[in-house]
């Protein structure tokens, strides 16, 4: 079965500042790959998602995330933080050929002004 | 067009007590899944219907069940309430389950 791995639970940044938000995945196959946002409150949406094809991805909102099949890892990137992205992330793999993703634990993004 | 639908927004229920917990797809979407989130737990997969037919099952007691109407409609039932029960559920829909999932804003369920 597959699997996803939020290392962090918690990241803080400056606005302003880059950030990388880590996730690896343990799924035998070439999967299907998802980053997610919630707001407090609120559902899931979708920012970008990993089928094939060129190995780094754009999404919404300024971000984007490079699958790396080497170190079973599909890191989200942003270069400019904003305050208004202070969010809870999370990862997430589909397999077999299927959107129902299986989540990380998630990460907790907190933006210092 | 209209998104993922779930009502209701919150509920409060007594330990012992079922409940049941709706979630309108968007227009056209045959597929629809539940989530159960919580701070321990984080986001665990409950089950996904399609065309009214349960396809997918996570690792829930059979307390939590679920139904699909010929709308894809869905509906989640919890029988039985535990405090641990207490709870984000999160519906999403897909065009297929095979296709980009839409999430709701989800049923905050509070178990006392």
């Amino acid at each position: 079965a597959q699997s996803v791995t939020q290392p962090d639970i918690h990241i803080t940044v400056s606005e302003g500042a880059s950030l990388e938000l880590r996730c690896n995945y343990s799924y035998g196959a070439t999967p299907y790959l998802f980053w997610y946002v919630q707001s407090p409150g609120q559902g899931l949406q979708l920012l970008l998602k990993y089928f094939s094809g060129d190995t780094l991805v754009q999404g919404i909102k300024g971000f984007e995330a490079e699958f790396k099949r080497s170190q079973s890892s599909f890191n989200l990137r942003k270069p400019s933080v904003h305050w208004s992205d202070a969010a809870e992330y999370f990862c997430a793999v589909g397999a077999g050929g299927s959107y129902i993703p299986t989540f990380g634990r998630g990460t907790s993004l907190i933006v210092h002004p | 067009k209209a998104g993922v639908t779930q009502t209701p927004r919150y509920l409060i229920k007594t330990r012992g007590q079922q409940v049941t917990l709706s979630c309108s797809p968007i227009s056209g979407h045959r597929s629809v899944s539940w989530y159960q989130q919580t701070p321990g737990q984080g986001l665990q997969f409950l089950f996904e219907y399609f065309s009214e037919t349960q396809r997918n099952k996570g690792n829930f007691p059979g307390r939590f069940s679920g139904r699909q109407f010929s709308n894809s409609r869905s509906e989640m039932n919890v029988s039985t309430l535990e405090l641990g029960d207490s709870a984000l559920y999160l519906c999403a829909s897909s065009l297929t389950g095979y296709t980009e999932a839409f999430f709701g804003q989800g049923t905050r369920l509070t178990v006392v």
